[in-house]
């Protein structure tokens, strides 16, 4: 398995602009979360989603950020619109939680954006 | 859920073990104890979980005394590619409680 795929892995785009993240998880997770990652802040859980339904999504920090999964195998993050302190590393991962595993989370390389 | 404390840096020289202790005092019963590395510009990476006693595979040893307030992380002989941010995290695996990261553990690996 490729495991965690986002894409893309930068991105830089200007205050005011929309921004879309995507992330292809592990196929049979069916977990899968978004987290942001910054100096300040650490790592913040945004939202996750469980077989594709949003369960959580307290972390999201405004309106300006959404977060989609409409299939198994595809979800993006939305930010529309971008402003610079959205400026962060980006980590999508997923996961396969059952009671006779370790609930391990496995992580994609990160998608970093900066926004001017 | 679980709160976790961890130092924020440790130093250490090559060839030395490493022990990183984190506390999580109000941990509960259906409760594990999960430890990530996470290397600069990659995600974090799984390493070792336990519930109780002593845990161990090919890359650390997990600690955790009868109470489980508190656990520690061992790295046999460390070397420069262990230079990395750790976490340890408290959550139940069985998908009630999601992982929350905390500021994590930067080791600093010297030559």
């Amino acid at each position: 398995d490729a495991g965690v795929i986002q894409s893309p892995r930068h991105e830089v785009t200007e205050m005011g602009q929309e921004v879309t993240l995507r992330c292809k998880p592990i196929s049979g997770h069916d977990y899968l979360f978004w987290y942001r990652q910054t100096m300040m802040r650490g790592l913040e859980l945004l939202i996750y989603f469980n077989n594709n339904v949003p369960i959580d999504d307290s972390g999201m920090p405004e309106d300006r950020f959404s977060a989609k999964m409409p299939n198994a195998s595809f979800s993006t993050l939305k930010i529309q619109p971008s402003e610079p302190r959205d400026s962060a590393v980006y980590f999508c991962a997923s996961s396969e939680w059952q009671s006779q595993n370790t609930g391990e989370l496995f992580f994609g390389e990160g998608s970093r954006l900066t926004v001017l | 859920l679980a709160k976790t404390t961890q130092p924020i840096s440790m130093d250490s020289y090559e060839g030395q073990e490493v022990n990183i202790t984190c506390s999580h005092n109000n941990i509960a019963t259906n409760d594990y104890i999960t430890w990530y590395q996470q290397f600069p510009s990659q995600g974090p990476r799984f390493i070792i979980q336990g519930y109780k006693t002593k845990v161990t595979n090919e890359v650390a040893s997990l600690f955790i005394p009868a109470d489980r307030k508190s656990s520690t992380l061992s790295l046999p002989r460390v070397s420069l590619s262990d230079t990395a941010v750790y976490y340890c995290l408290v959550g139940d695996r069985l998908g009630n409680t999601p992982l929350v990261f905390g500021k994590g553990t930067r080791l600093s690996v010297i030559a």
